[in-house]
């Protein structure tokens, strides 16, 4: 099973809004509502963020939303901030035979 | 709080064997399909392995299949990852993670390192 394709990086400034996308197919993206989206600090844990393509857990702010279109899934951050400077990593049920979610291949969020 | 506490990561050689804990506390372990993925130094998040609730449905990545046996103790609320015949490539920070409900895992343990090496 391939890895969902995410941009390497993406920068913005404080305030502005950036979008991640993460493109797969129809086997997985495409196929189900099954998205979510993960932050990762270097050297920790990764957290939910968005579960569902666009939903946020209890505690997330509302700057951060997801939506689908086809095979691609994004993440966008609203209002952005330092603290938003991460590594995010989608995922994806996907009708694989073996295990049946696949991550992306992350992107690095930086803060200009 | 909901919790989940990885143990058991080091260093060993290849060809060796470790076992890797994850011991949940805050909710109703017993409750929940978990999984194990893990993350080489510098790279991406992989799936490694998955189990059902009872322990008799498991499934792996293609890359550990026959090497690695993923188990639970539901009366001892403690996820394991049995890793046999490990190689340079197994290397990577290994987490346990709860799904909630389809794809919505949450939440993630603190990672163990396991360094293969000669």
């Amino acid at each position: 099973q391939s890895a969902l394709t995410q941009p390497a990086s993406v920068s913005g400034s404080p305030g502005q809004s950036i979008t991640i996308s993460c493109t797969g197919t129809s086997s997985d993206i495409g196929g189900y509502n099954y998205v979510s989206w993960y932050q990762q600090y270097p050297g920790k844990a990764p957290k939910l963020m968005i579960y569902h393509v666009n939903n946020r857990p209890s505690g997330i702010s509302d700057r951060f939303s997801g939506s689908k279109s086809g095979n691609t899934a994004s993440l966008t951050i609203s209002g952005l901030q330092s603290e938003d400077e991460a590594d995010y990593y989608c995922s994806s049920y996907t009708n694989s035979i073996t295990l049946p979610y696949v991550f992306g291949t992350g992107t690095t969020v930086t803060v200009l | 709080e909901v919790q989940l506490v990885e143990s058991g990561g080091g260093l060993v050689q290849p060809g060796g064997s470790l076992r890797l804990s994850c011991v949940a506390s805050g909710f109703t372990f017993s409750y929940n399909w978990m999984y194990w993925v893990r993350q080489a130094p510098g790279k991406g998040l992989v799936w490694v392995s998955r189990i059902n609730i009872d322990g008799s449905t498991t499934t792996y990545a293609d890359s550990v299949e026959g090497r690695f046996t993923i188990s639970r103790d539901n009366a001892k609320n403690t996820l394991y990852l049995q890793m046999n015949s490990l190689r340079v490539d197994d290397t990577a920070v290994y987490y346990c993670t709860r799904d909630l409900a389809w794809g919505r895992f949450d939440p993630w343990g603190q990672g163990t390192l396991v360094i293969v090496s000669s």
